[in-house]
Protein backbone atom coordinates (compact mmCIF):
# COMPACT_ATOMS: atom_id res chain seq x y z
CA UNK A 1 0.00 0.00 0.00
CA UNK A 2 1.73 3.01 -1.39
CA UNK A 3 0.85 6.09 1.07
CA UNK A 4 3.09 8.76 -1.15
CA UNK A 5 1.69 8.48 -5.18
CA UNK A 6 3.23 10.33 -7.82
CA UNK A 7 0.73 9.72 -10.62
CA UNK A 8 2.52 10.98 -13.45
CA UNK A 9 5.71 8.84 -14.50
CA UNK A 10 6.59 11.65 -16.49
CA UNK A 11 6.43 15.24 -17.74
CA UNK A 12 7.61 17.43 -20.43
CA UNK A 13 7.77 21.26 -20.33
CA UNK A 14 9.31 24.25 -23.01
CA UNK A 15 11.92 25.95 -21.56
CA UNK A 16 10.67 29.37 -19.49
CA UNK A 17 7.38 27.53 -18.58
CA UNK A 18 6.65 26.58 -15.30
CA UNK A 19 6.83 22.87 -14.32
CA UNK A 20 4.09 22.21 -12.20
CA UNK A 21 4.85 18.19 -9.99
CA UNK A 22 2.39 16.47 -8.08
CA UNK A 23 1.84 14.19 -5.41
CA UNK A 24 -0.67 12.75 -2.96
CA UNK A 25 -0.67 11.01 0.32
CA UNK A 26 -2.72 9.17 2.42
CA UNK A 27 -1.46 9.15 5.95
CA UNK A 28 -2.92 12.58 7.78
CA UNK A 29 -0.52 12.11 10.17
CA UNK A 30 2.24 12.85 7.75
CA UNK A 31 3.71 16.31 8.70
CA UNK A 32 6.55 17.42 6.83
CA UNK A 33 7.05 16.96 3.26
CA UNK A 34 10.39 17.19 1.20
CA UNK A 35 11.28 17.09 -2.98
CA UNK A 36 14.46 15.68 -3.69
CA UNK A 37 15.90 15.54 -7.55
CA UNK A 38 17.81 13.02 -8.87
CA UNK A 39 20.12 12.37 -12.14
CA UNK A 40 21.37 9.15 -13.48
CA UNK A 41 23.63 7.71 -11.53
CA UNK A 42 23.03 9.98 -8.56
CA UNK A 43 21.51 10.03 -5.04
CA UNK A 44 18.91 12.71 -4.90
CA UNK A 45 19.75 15.60 -4.06
CA UNK A 46 17.01 17.71 -1.47
CA UNK A 47 15.59 20.57 -3.15
CA UNK A 48 13.04 22.38 -0.84
CA UNK A 49 10.72 21.07 2.33
CA UNK A 50 7.56 21.81 4.13
CA UNK A 51 5.92 21.80 7.37
CA UNK A 52 2.13 21.25 7.66
CA UNK A 53 1.76 24.34 9.82
CA UNK A 54 2.32 26.07 6.36
CA UNK A 55 0.52 25.83 3.33
CA UNK A 56 3.63 27.64 0.77
CA UNK A 57 7.02 27.79 0.61
CA UNK A 58 9.40 29.44 -1.66
CA UNK A 59 13.13 28.87 -2.66
CA UNK A 60 13.67 31.03 -5.87
CA UNK A 61 12.72 29.14 -9.06
CA UNK A 62 10.99 26.55 -6.68
CA UNK A 63 7.74 26.96 -4.67
CA UNK A 64 5.96 24.00 -2.93
CA UNK A 65 2.24 24.35 -2.11
CA UNK A 66 0.32 21.94 0.57
CA UNK A 67 -3.10 20.92 0.67
CA UNK A 68 -3.44 19.63 3.80
CA UNK A 69 -7.43 18.86 3.22
CA UNK A 70 -7.09 17.10 -0.17
CA UNK A 71 -3.66 15.19 1.37
CA UNK A 72 -2.17 16.88 -2.04
CA UNK A 73 1.55 18.59 -2.85
CA UNK A 74 2.93 19.96 -5.64
CA UNK A 75 6.22 21.44 -6.77
CA UNK A 76 5.92 24.69 -9.07
CA UNK A 77 9.17 25.35 -10.89
CA UNK A 78 9.37 28.50 -12.62
CA UNK A 79 10.90 29.35 -15.11
CA UNK A 80 11.46 26.00 -16.03
CA UNK A 81 15.25 25.28 -17.53
CA UNK A 82 16.83 22.35 -19.30
CA UNK A 83 19.16 21.88 -16.21
CA UNK A 84 15.98 20.68 -14.25
CA UNK A 85 15.56 18.34 -16.32
CA UNK A 86 15.84 14.88 -13.78
CA UNK A 87 13.78 12.49 -11.70
CA UNK A 88 11.56 14.34 -8.71
CA UNK A 89 10.70 12.56 -5.88
CA UNK A 90 8.22 13.35 -3.11
CA UNK A 91 8.22 12.34 0.34
CA UNK A 92 6.91 12.26 3.40
CA UNK A 93 8.59 11.96 6.97
CA UNK A 94 7.17 9.23 9.16
CA UNK A 95 7.93 7.32 12.67
CA UNK A 96 9.07 3.91 12.50
CA UNK A 97 7.97 0.92 14.74
CA UNK A 98 11.15 1.31 16.50
CA UNK A 99 9.87 5.22 17.15
CA UNK A 100 13.18 6.33 14.46
CA UNK A 101 12.20 8.94 11.94
CA UNK A 102 12.47 7.46 8.35
CA UNK A 103 11.42 9.46 4.79
CA UNK A 104 8.56 7.52 2.32
CA UNK A 105 9.06 8.04 -1.15
CA UNK A 106 6.74 8.34 -4.36
CA UNK A 107 7.89 6.14 -7.40
CA UNK A 108 9.16 9.59 -9.01
CA UNK A 109 8.29 12.08 -11.97
CA UNK A 110 10.46 11.96 -14.82
CA UNK A 111 10.74 15.88 -15.72
CA UNK A 112 12.24 16.77 -19.44
CA UNK A 113 13.01 20.31 -20.23
CA UNK A 114 12.92 20.80 -23.92
CA UNK A 115 15.25 23.89 -25.29
CA UNK B 1 29.03 17.73 -3.18
CA UNK B 2 26.31 16.26 0.02
CA UNK B 3 28.49 14.77 2.48
CA UNK B 4 27.53 11.71 2.05
CA UNK B 5 30.21 9.17 0.97
CA UNK B 6 29.26 5.86 -0.55
CA UNK B 7 31.74 3.62 -2.26
CA UNK B 8 31.86 1.82 -4.39
CA UNK B 9 30.10 3.28 -6.78
CA UNK B 10 29.86 0.66 -9.03
CA UNK B 11 29.96 -3.31 -8.21
CA UNK B 12 29.19 -6.62 -9.90
CA UNK B 13 29.20 -10.13 -7.69
CA UNK B 14 28.21 -13.33 -8.23
CA UNK B 15 25.65 -14.77 -5.93
CA UNK B 16 28.77 -16.83 -3.82
CA UNK B 17 30.50 -13.89 -3.38
CA UNK B 18 30.72 -12.05 -0.01
CA UNK B 19 31.05 -7.95 -0.37
CA UNK B 20 30.59 -4.76 1.40
CA UNK B 21 29.27 -1.67 1.36
CA UNK B 22 30.29 1.60 2.38
CA UNK B 23 28.89 4.66 3.58
CA UNK B 24 30.38 7.53 5.54
CA UNK B 25 29.07 11.24 7.05
CA UNK B 26 30.72 14.10 8.11
CA UNK B 27 27.47 16.03 8.86
CA UNK B 28 27.37 15.32 12.40
CA UNK B 29 24.39 13.65 11.94
CA UNK B 30 23.29 10.55 14.57
CA UNK B 31 20.80 8.78 11.91
CA UNK B 32 22.08 6.73 9.33
CA UNK B 33 19.70 4.53 6.79
CA UNK B 34 20.17 2.26 3.81
CA UNK B 35 17.39 2.71 0.80
CA UNK B 36 17.27 0.32 -1.68
CA UNK B 37 15.86 1.98 -5.07
CA UNK B 38 14.74 -0.77 -7.84
CA UNK B 39 13.50 -0.52 -11.38
CA UNK B 40 9.93 1.24 -11.39
CA UNK B 41 9.80 1.39 -7.63
CA UNK B 42 9.84 3.61 -5.00
CA UNK B 43 12.99 3.79 -3.41
CA UNK B 44 12.50 1.40 -0.30
CA UNK B 45 13.79 1.50 3.60
CA UNK B 46 15.87 -1.25 4.59
CA UNK B 47 17.46 -0.10 7.86
CA UNK B 48 17.79 2.55 10.58
CA UNK B 49 20.31 3.46 12.91
CA UNK B 50 20.18 6.14 15.26
CA UNK B 51 23.13 7.06 17.57
CA UNK B 52 24.71 3.70 16.34
CA UNK B 53 21.80 1.57 17.16
CA UNK B 54 19.84 -0.58 15.02
CA UNK B 55 16.01 0.65 15.02
CA UNK B 56 14.26 -0.63 12.05
CA UNK B 57 14.97 -3.35 10.24
CA UNK B 58 12.33 -3.38 7.43
CA UNK B 59 11.55 -7.07 6.47
CA UNK B 60 15.38 -7.62 4.60
CA UNK B 61 16.41 -10.80 3.86
CA UNK B 62 19.25 -12.17 5.98
CA UNK B 63 21.77 -11.72 3.02
CA UNK B 64 22.17 -8.36 4.05
CA UNK B 65 23.66 -7.41 7.28
CA UNK B 66 24.23 -3.87 8.04
CA UNK B 67 26.70 -2.33 10.51
CA UNK B 68 27.09 0.88 12.22
CA UNK B 69 30.53 1.01 14.28
CA UNK B 70 30.40 4.23 14.76
CA UNK B 71 27.72 7.86 14.04
CA UNK B 72 29.78 8.31 10.97
CA UNK B 73 30.04 4.95 9.41
CA UNK B 74 27.61 2.36 8.04
CA UNK B 75 28.29 -0.68 6.25
CA UNK B 76 26.18 -3.26 4.43
CA UNK B 77 27.44 -6.65 4.16
CA UNK B 78 26.15 -8.63 1.62
CA UNK B 79 26.74 -12.53 0.62
CA UNK B 80 24.97 -15.39 -1.06
CA UNK B 81 22.50 -12.40 -3.21
CA UNK B 82 19.99 -13.13 -5.81
CA UNK B 83 20.00 -11.66 -9.39
CA UNK B 84 17.01 -9.64 -8.19
CA UNK B 85 19.13 -7.67 -5.53
CA UNK B 86 20.69 -5.97 -8.05
CA UNK B 87 19.66 -2.22 -7.92
CA UNK B 88 21.00 1.49 -6.50
CA UNK B 89 21.52 1.48 -2.88
CA UNK B 90 21.79 4.40 -1.59
CA UNK B 91 23.01 5.65 2.03
CA UNK B 92 21.66 8.44 4.29
CA UNK B 93 22.31 10.31 6.76
CA UNK B 94 20.32 12.99 9.13
CA UNK B 95 19.65 14.48 12.54
CA UNK B 96 17.54 12.20 14.04
CA UNK B 97 15.28 13.10 16.78
CA UNK B 98 13.84 16.47 16.80
CA UNK B 99 14.60 16.60 13.16
CA UNK B 100 13.22 19.32 10.99
CA UNK B 101 15.97 18.95 8.36
CA UNK B 102 16.09 16.85 5.09
CA UNK B 103 17.90 13.61 4.83
CA UNK B 104 20.88 14.04 2.82
CA UNK B 105 21.91 11.15 0.27
CA UNK B 106 25.29 9.74 -0.65
CA UNK B 107 25.62 9.07 -4.82
CA UNK B 108 24.83 5.62 -4.35
CA UNK B 109 26.32 1.91 -5.08
CA UNK B 110 24.94 0.49 -8.63
CA UNK B 111 24.81 -3.33 -7.52
CA UNK B 112 24.87 -5.86 -10.10
CA UNK B 113 24.27 -9.58 -9.03
CA UNK B 114 25.35 -12.39 -11.72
Amino acid sequence: DQQVKQNSPSLSVQEGRISILNCDYTNSMFDYFLWYKKYPAEGPTFLISISSIKDKNEDGRFTVFLNKSAKHLSLHIVPSQPGDSAVYFCAAKAITQGGSEKLVFGKGTKLTVNP
Amino acid sequence: ETGVTQTPRHLVMGMTNKKSLKCEQHLGHNAMYWYKQSAKKPLELMFVYSLEERVENNSVPSRFSPECPNSSHLFLHLHTLQPEDSALYLCASSQDHEWRGPAFFGQGTRLTVV
